[in-house]
């Protein structure tokens, strides 16, 4: 089935340390997105990419960051400079209409 | 800068009601707008896509129209079941290679 795949579902990471968060996709779509979400704060964006080799940071993208080697890939490391890493991660990718994975959720202890 | 209002923020209604879910923006300059459920812990799921020349789009029970000059979209939802209960979000496309801006969500509750 087609679809956006993100793992791990549930992530847990010591202060201090990087963490990467995998999204894949098999939709063919050339647009891939992160978004983090926070109770009360809606989702907002952390890096976008349009094409393979390309990608912009979106509102909030301090501590964090992306690669697109490959269309179906779109990786997101969060660093040891992210303040408050604790929250949900959301993958998307997008022609046209916006499609999401599952999310990862990340606690830092 | 656009902003995407949603409200009311929590709604809960009893079974078999009809209701209506608005979401406001303020920049009427959209490219689409499109509306999505999401569950508890989960990611979400898109309900309806409405370009920016269409007035409404329908998919089974849900309707949801929109409104450019008055900067309005509302999402009807017909004979409400308690699987409808879930946070509704819509949210707002600047352009074609555009990102979309959401708002908070409505959490709606259907009670049996």
């Amino acid at each position: 089935d087609g679809g956006i795949t993100q793992s791990p579902k549930y992530l847990f990471r010591k202060e201090g340390q990087n963490v990467t968060l995998s999204c894949e996709q098999n939709l063919n779509h050339d647009a891939m997105y992160w978004y983090r979400q926070d109770p009360g704060q809606g989702l907002r964006l952390i890096y976008y990419s349009q094409i393979v080799n390309d990608f912009q940071k979106g509102d909030i993208a301090e501590g964090y960051s992306v690669s697109r080697e490959k269309k179906e890939s779109f990786p997101l490391t969060v660093t040891s400079a992210q303040k408050n890493p604790t929250a949900f991660y959301l993958c998307a990718s997008r022609a046209g209409e916006l499609f999401f994975g599952e999310g990862s959720r990340l606690t830092v202890l | 800068k656009q902003e995407v209002t949603q409200i009311p923020a929590a709604l809960s209604v009893p079974e078999g009601e009809n209701l209506v879910l608005n979401c406001s923006f303020t920049d009427s300059a959209i490219y689409n707008l499109q509306w999505f459920r999401q569950d508890p812990g989960k990611g979400l799921t898109s309900l309806l896509l409405i370009q920016s020349s269409q007035r409404e789009q329908t998919s089974g029970r849900l309707n949801a129209s929109l409104d450019k000059s008055s900067g309005r979209s509302t999402l009807y939802i017909a004979a409400s079941q308690p699987g409808d209960s879930a946070t509704y979000l819509c949210a707002v496309n600047r352009g074609s290679q555009g990102n979309l801006i959401f708002g908070k969500g409505t959490k709606l509750s259907v009670k049996p």
